[in-house]
């Protein structure tokens, strides 16, 4: 069964830079990296993706290394508001389908 | 970028009955998917809906209990049968085009059984 795995929890504090990573193991080949915040009783929304190297919009980086079995989601300069779950999405091929699978989920809370 | 009409947005149900919620997306497209989040859990992957053939479930769920269809390329229904409290979660539809390599989600059902 393919596991995308992250980190359970984070504590951070305002100003700070965040590092979320997750292991994706078997991304499939041509798939991207997508990563999703989640506010209580709210659905995912997206934050940023990325298929390989470094991508970078208004509100994050993402980092991916050349395996591609692993991604980092940086956060520069937290604040308050960006206490969320945190969420990496990857598409994996397994028994010759194709399913998106979400991580485990990063709870990240973000003091003053 | 697709919309995702996802509903009903929420519903309280009576042990044993059944609910229906429905995925209503303005573009046709080639994947969607069902998940389930129960309360501080991740987001699980119930089944891939398949247009014109049966969905594809994942291990621990079943079309007895999940039965879905796909009629067509922009709808799909997820329902929740002889729902027990255990079944009291959100399910979110999400797509994903091969045009398109973000995945969108409807907004989510959240389901409390009594």
């Amino acid at each position: 069964l393919a596991k995308t795995t992250q980190p359970i929890s984070m504590d951070s504090y305002e100003g700070q830079e965040v590092n979320i990573t997750c292991s994706h193991n078997n991304i499939a080949t041509n798939d991207y990296i997508t990563w999703y915040q989640q506010f209580p009783s709210q659905g995912p929304r997206f934050i940023i993706q990325g298929y390989k190297t470094k991508v970078t919009n208004e509100v994050a980086s993402l980092f991916i290394p050349a395996d591609r079995k692993s991604s980092t989601l940086s956060l520069p300069r937290v604040s308050l508001s960006d206490t969320a779950v945190y969420y990496c999405l990857v598409g994996v091929v397994l028994d010759s389908s194709y399913k998106l699978i979400f991580g485990s989920g990063t709870r990240l809370l973000v003091r003053p | 970028s697709a919309v995702i009409s996802q509903k009903p947005s929420r519903d309280i149900c009576q042990r044993g009955t059944s609910l229906t919620i429905q995925c209503q997306v303005d573009s046709q497209v080639t994947m969607m998917f069902w998940y389930r989040q129960q309360p501080g859990q991740s987001l699980t992957l119930i089944a891939t809906a398949n247009q014109g053939s049966e969905a594809t479930y994942e291990s621990g769920f079943v079309i007895d209990k999940f039965p879905i269809s796909r009629p067509n390329l922009t709808f799909s229904t997820l329902t929740v049968s002889n729902m027990s409290p255990e079944d009291s979660s959100i399910y979110l539809c999400s797509v994903d085009d091969a045009a398109d390599p973000e995945a969108f989600f409807g907004q989510g059902t959240r389901l409390t059984v009594v």
